[in-house]
């Protein structure tokens, strides 16, 4: 079993729609959780990180929930810009200090 | 004032031959990574090292080696290249001790083996 696993979609939405991506870690001995935005042929930028009690960067929101070993991220009023590739990574610290990718999930905002 | 920077952006090399990726980062961090992300897209951890251990994924081939002369590089050296190493190789760094700090990414090498 893959360590952390996400629907690769695609999600194809319009412009101002609400969508939400999950994804979902093995280990439960998982220390840290982020949201990492790719964009085609760039490199992995990070979105936000996610924190046990959720948190918000505007139109952004993400939740942990440890006891169903899944984060989510969910974004508001859709932009073209958000157009891309969003990462799941987890860092099984201390452990071992290394941060698992999900494959992604490719997000398309159509006008 | 690039945070994590690799080179060369974009390497073509025949089959056979050996090579080298070079990455420096100027953030103080003291753990850095080499990551090999083929053309499925799936980022697959291939080191990690700090001044302390080199954590090696064990399914990564004998030909691949990094090398560290200082916390602040990373190379990543390829010897005997094959066709199936095509694909482009992200460097990324980390504050290794504090485990909610996420990893600062490079902007990638794109690998091409004719």
């Amino acid at each position: 079993r893959k360590e952390v696993e996400q629907d690769p979609g695609p999600f194809n939405v319009p412009e101002g729609a609400t969508v939400a991506f999950n994804c979902t870690y093995s280990n439960s001995a998982s220390q840290s959780f982020f949201w990492y935005r790719q964009d085609c042929r760039k490199e992995p930028k990070l979105l936000m990180s996610v924190y046990s009690s959720g948190n918000e960067d505007g139109r952004f929101t993400a939740q942990l929930n440890r006891a169903s070993q899944y984060i989510s991220l969910l974004i508001r009023d859709s932009k073209l810009s958000d157009s891309a590739t969003y990462l799941c990574v987890v860092n099984m610290y201390p452990t071992g200090n290394q941060f698992y990718f999900g494959t992604g999930t490719s997000l398309t905002v159509i006008p | 004032d690039t945070a994590v920077s690799q080179t060369p952006k974009y390497l073509v090399t025949q089959m056979g031959n050996d090579k080298s990726i070079k990455c420096e980062q100027n953030l103080g961090h003291d753990t850095m990574y080499w990551y090999k992300q083929d053309s499925k897209k799936f980022l697959k951890i291939m080191f990690s090292y700090n001044n302390k251990e080199l954590i090696i994924n064990e399914t990564v081939p004998n030909r691949f080696s990094p090398k560290s002369p200082d916390k602040a590089h990373l190379n990543l050296h390829i010897n005997s290249l094959e066709l199936g190493d095509s694909a482009v190789y992200f460097c990324a760094s980390s504050l290794g001790d504090i485990s909610n700090q996420p990893q600062h990414f490079g902007d990638g090498t794109r690998l091409s083996i004719l």
